[in-house]
């Protein structure tokens, strides 16, 4: 069974630029979920879809930050501009159904270096 | 906010010992806890997971305690392998997003 993917899986961008990561779920896999993971921490939920529709949003800065999922599979996590402090590594993770104690299946991530 | 957190940034352990990573988590209405596994350069992966109304579970060379009384988790892994090398992450819910800990890098001295 083929696990999530995701690209790029590095990036460098200057602040203030503008920078997109995708993901493609494992196949058959009904939410999907974008972490944001710095550096000597854990990842942080900064969004959740159920199919098509976000089910919790409540830690994404949605000043700058926005997700999509307009076909209930692949997802684009983009963030406009970007912050020196958005230097982290962007996790996507998939899991059969909702529900909190599902298990949540990451990709190797996005690492995004902001300068 | 409440959080889960971590006892040691760092545990050394030679191969072939039993490794023991201990969390600490703050939230006591938290009903079901999970162990993540973080390679280098790689997302974490599942290991085991345990719910509120039990107090142990075994996995392959694995088990999870959770002690409710004092909000204590630990993570027992059983003749440690070099393989075993990577970041472990103790994570949290309360039929809520999981919060993580910060993470314990094991380290396996050959």
């Amino acid at each position: 069974e083929a696990g999530v993917a995701q690209s790029p899986r590095y990036k460098i961008i200057e602040k203030r630029q503008s920078v997109a990561f995708w993901c493609n779920p494992i196949s058959g896999h009904a939410t999907l979920y974008w972490y944001q993971q710095i550096l000597g921490q854990g990842p942080k939920l900064l969004i959740q879809f159920q199919n098509n529709g976000v089910v919790d949003d409540s830690q994404l800065p949605k000043d700058r930050f926005s997700a999509e999922r307009l076909k209930g599979v692949d997802s684009t996590l983009k963030i406009q501009p970007a912050k020196l402090e958005d230097s982290a590594v962007y996790l996507c993770a998939s899991s059969l159904d909702f529900g909190w104690q599902e298990t949540q299946y990451f990709g190797p991530g996005t690492r995004l270096l902001v300068l | 906010g409440e959080s889960v957190g971590l006892h040691l940034p760092t545990l050394s352990v030679q191969e072939g010992d039993n490794s023991i990573i201990n969390c600490a988590y703050s939230n006591s209405a938290s009903d079901y806890f999970i162990w993540y596994k973080q390679e280098s350069g790689k997302g974490p992966q599942f290991i085991i997971d345990i719910r509120s109304n039990m107090d142990k579970r075994q996995g392959q060379r694995v088990t999870v305690l959770l002690n409710k009384t004092v909000k204590h988790l630990s993570l027992q892994i059983a003749a440690t392998q070099p393989g075993d090398s990577a970041v472990y992450f103790c994570a949290e819910s309360q039929n809520t997003p999981l919060v993580f800990g910060k993470g314990t890098r094991l380290s396996v001295i050959a």
